[in-house]
């Protein structure tokens, strides 16, 4: 069974870097057969797509935040990473790291989830 | 970027009913779409992926259709642990994008 799990700071201050960290178990971040998501959800609201990565390195990002995101793979920890920088409050969200599943034709979609992790921008 | 409207946003519905959910796309997506479930403190759980793929593990009562712009997720017979928020979501292009939710409450 596939897990992931998200770690980091619930603090952050307006203008720094947020930074997390999904740990996986149950598969490997070296797969060719899915990517690597984040994923963020602001206190009651909608979900809004971050980025993916996937085993090669390649990336994808959102445009809205890709002047200030990097997405990146450890694959001797079997860990994929977040770093936001510039943070104001309008960053403030439960942030989710998923696995993106490729159904046949490159259907792409998230199949695991992390738990998620409040990360409140503030100071 | 692709713009996706769900209808309605919030719905009360009662044990047993069927229920309904539209997603409409504003550009054609072919059949990149998928739906998930979330609960209150838990992260989305995909129902359906590629318009009308059954997700391992997740009840036939669930399913999808549509394609090009106009989607439906259904649900045959509610039950207790389905009072959840529905989202759908485009992964056709870049960004992929949500539609807004879908509440669904006990009547």
């Amino acid at each position: 069974q596939v897990q992931l799990q998200e770690s980091g700071p619930g603090l952050v201050k307006p203008s720094e870097t947020l930074s997390l960290t999904c740990t996986v178990s149950g598969g490997s971040v070296s797969s060719s057969s899915h990517y690597w998501s984040w994923i963020r959800q602001p206190p009651g609201k909608g979900l809004e797509w971050i980025a993916y990565i996937y085993y090669s390195g390649g990336t994808k990002y959102n445009p809205s935040l890709e002047s200030r995101v990097t997405i990146s793979l450890d694959t001797s920890k079997n860990q994929f990473s977040l770093k936001l920088t510039s943070v104001t409050a309008a960053d403030t969200a439960v942030y989710y790291c998923a696995r993106v599943g490729l159904g046949g034709s490159y259907y792409e979609h998230f199949d695991y989830w992390g738990q998620g992790t409040l990360v409140s921008v503030s100071s | 970027d692709i713009q996706m409207t769900q209808s309605p946003s919030s719905l009360s519905a009662s044990v047993g009913d069927r229920v309904t959910i539209t997603c409409r796309a504003s550009q054609s997506i072919s059949t990149y779409l998928n739906w998930y479930q979330q609960k209150p403190g838990k992260a989305p759980k995909v129902l359906i992926y590629a318009a009308s793929s059954l997700q391992s593990g997740v009840p036939s009562r669930f399913s999808g259709s549509g394609s090009v712009t106009d989607f439906t997720l259904s649900i045959s017979s509610l039950q207790p642990e389905d009072f959840a928020t529905y989202y759908c979501q485009q992964s056709y292009g870049i960004p992929w994008t949500f539609g807004q939710g879908t509440k669904v409450e006990i009547k």
